[in-house]
């Protein structure tokens, strides 16, 4: 198994671009989540989805929307990025079923993204 | 705003030391907390995890201790080695779908 993995690694944006990264899972999970990473900061929940075509907004959601066509891909989009979202940003997955609360959370390793 | 935080930024210890990683919060209706580990340009890997109704769990060189009456909670690695070096994270699962608040990590720095 792959676990998560998540594209591409690195990107450089001009302000008012658009661009998606993708995350996908090969373990089946149900939750996935999206967080950013500002430097000497912990992770931030942007969106998180808990199946199929549901999607949700964590605690930092303006400037994103997110898309969970398939079970196994959570897309994260900038529709006109910003430099204030040059971040690192992680997708994690979770297996969670029954609304269990102690499943661990599998991370990606991370997409860097700046904003020019 | 409740928050989980961290008390030092970058901890020092020597190979062979053991090492004490703090982490403070601040709602009292926390009882799921986790220890994740980040090393350079990786994602988060979970080390172990408390619930509210324990007071210390231990795993393969690293003991989590739960102290509910002052709301602090404490990540031990026993003979630290020069793998460990990275960025610890603890992290608060506040229920409903599993999601995550995390503090602002340590770096815990092994020198031989």
């Amino acid at each position: 198994n792959a676990g998560v993995t998540q594209t591409p690694k690195f990107r450089v944006l001009k302000t008012g671009q658009s661009m998606t990264l993708l995350c996908a899972q090969d373990m089946n999970h149900e939750y996935m989540y999206w967080y950013r990473q500002d430097p000497g900061m912990g992770l931030r929940l942007i969106h998180y989805s808990v199946g199929e075509g549901t999607t949700a907004k964590g605690e930092v959601p303006d400037g994103y929307n997110v898309s969970r066509l398939k079970k196994q891909n959570f897309l994260l989009g900038l529709e006109s990025a910003a430099p204030s979202q040059t971040s690192v940003y992680f997708c994690a997955s979770t297996l969670t079923l029954q609304g269990a609360r102690t499943d661990t959370q599998y991370f990606g390793p991370g997409t860097r993204l700046t904003v020019l | 705003g409740e928050s989980v935080g961290l008390h030092l930024p970058t901890l020092s210890v020597q190979e062979g030391d053991n090492s004490i990683i703090n982490c403070a919060y601040s709602n009292s209706a926390s009882d799921y907390f986790i220890w994740y580990k980040q090393e350079s340009g990786k994602g988060p890997q979970f080390i172990i995890d408390i619930r509210s109704n324990m007071d210390k769990r231990q795993g393969q060189r690293v003991t989590v201790l739960l102290n509910k009456t002052v709301k602090h909670l404490s990540l031990q690695i026993a003979a630290t080695q020069p793998g460990d070096s990275a960025v610890y994270f603890c992290a608060e699962n506040r229920g409903g779908y599993n999601k995550l608040i995390f503090g602002a990590g340590t770096r815990l720095a092994v020198h031989p």
